[in-house]
């Protein structure tokens, strides 16, 4: 069964440095999504993408985050001068239309130190 | 904005039982979409069941149902025959019937489910 894949499964960082983050969506899936889970809260909406370009931001989505689709089936996210506060589950989904079923990966875990 | 409120943080029920979980969202939006995810301790979000705004007839998904109440803004999962491996966390989500642009999910704040041998 096809399944979103993410990499790595956890990532630690020092505080102030880059990371980016990989995940591979369902090869016939277009829009592509990001999630954040804070440890005990709920997960939060960052960013959707369609066509090659940004399609909905929450306001969490700010200057300090970016995503990109550097080639066919990845599907990145990038987050600069990395705080503290950042430490958080991110999840990948995609869905193969805009009203379709997300599918989502297993997470990366951020460790920001 | 559209906002998803579950009530229960934690409820805990024995094996075989049915259980029935909360959830209301606020929305001024006449269609949408509305979700159960079941994350379980892998922490990956699987989706459980899905209803349309527009559908008066409830989701169903063999043990999973639904009590949809779009005037009260009433969306309620109830697991029927409870097994142990539905123990997880629980989330209501929210999707508005966008226009083209890919609207994201807005989730509750979740409720532990513990099934108990």
């Amino acid at each position: 069964e096809p399944e979103v894949t993410q990499t790595p499964s956890h990532q630690v960082t020092q505080m102030g440095q880059e990371v980016i983050l990989r995940c591979v969506p369902i090869s016939n899936h277009l829009y592509f999504y990001w999630y954040r889970q804070i440890l005990g809260q709920k997960v939060e909406f960052l960013v959707s993408f369609y066509n090659n370009e940004i399609s909905e931001k929450s306001e969490i989505f700010d200057d300090q985050f970016s995503v990109e689709r550097p080639d066919g089936s990845n599907f990145t996210l990038k987050i600069r001068s990395t705080k503290l506060e950042d430490s958080a589950m991110y999840f990948c989904a995609s869905s193969e239309g805009v009203q379709g079923e997300a599918f989502f990966g297993q997470g990366t875990r951020l460790t920001v130190v | 904005a559209q906002t998803v409120t579950q009530s229960q943080p934690e409820m805990s029920v024995q094996e075989a039982e049915t259980v029935t979980l909360s959830c209301t969202y606020d929305t001024s939006e006449s269609n949408y979409y509305l979700f159960w995810y079941k994350q379980p301790p892998s922490r990956q979000m699987i989706l459980v069941i899905r209803q349309e705004a527009y559908k008066q007839q409830n989701a169903t998904e063999n043990r999973f149902s639904v009590n949809f109440q779009k005037a009260a803004k009433s969306f309620s999962l109830k697991i029927s025959d409870s097994q142990l491996g539905d123990t997880a966390m629980y989330f209501c989500a929210f999707m508005k019937h966008g226009t083209g642009g890919a609207d994201g999910l807005t989730f509750g704040k979740g409720t532990h489910l513990i099934i108990q041998p």
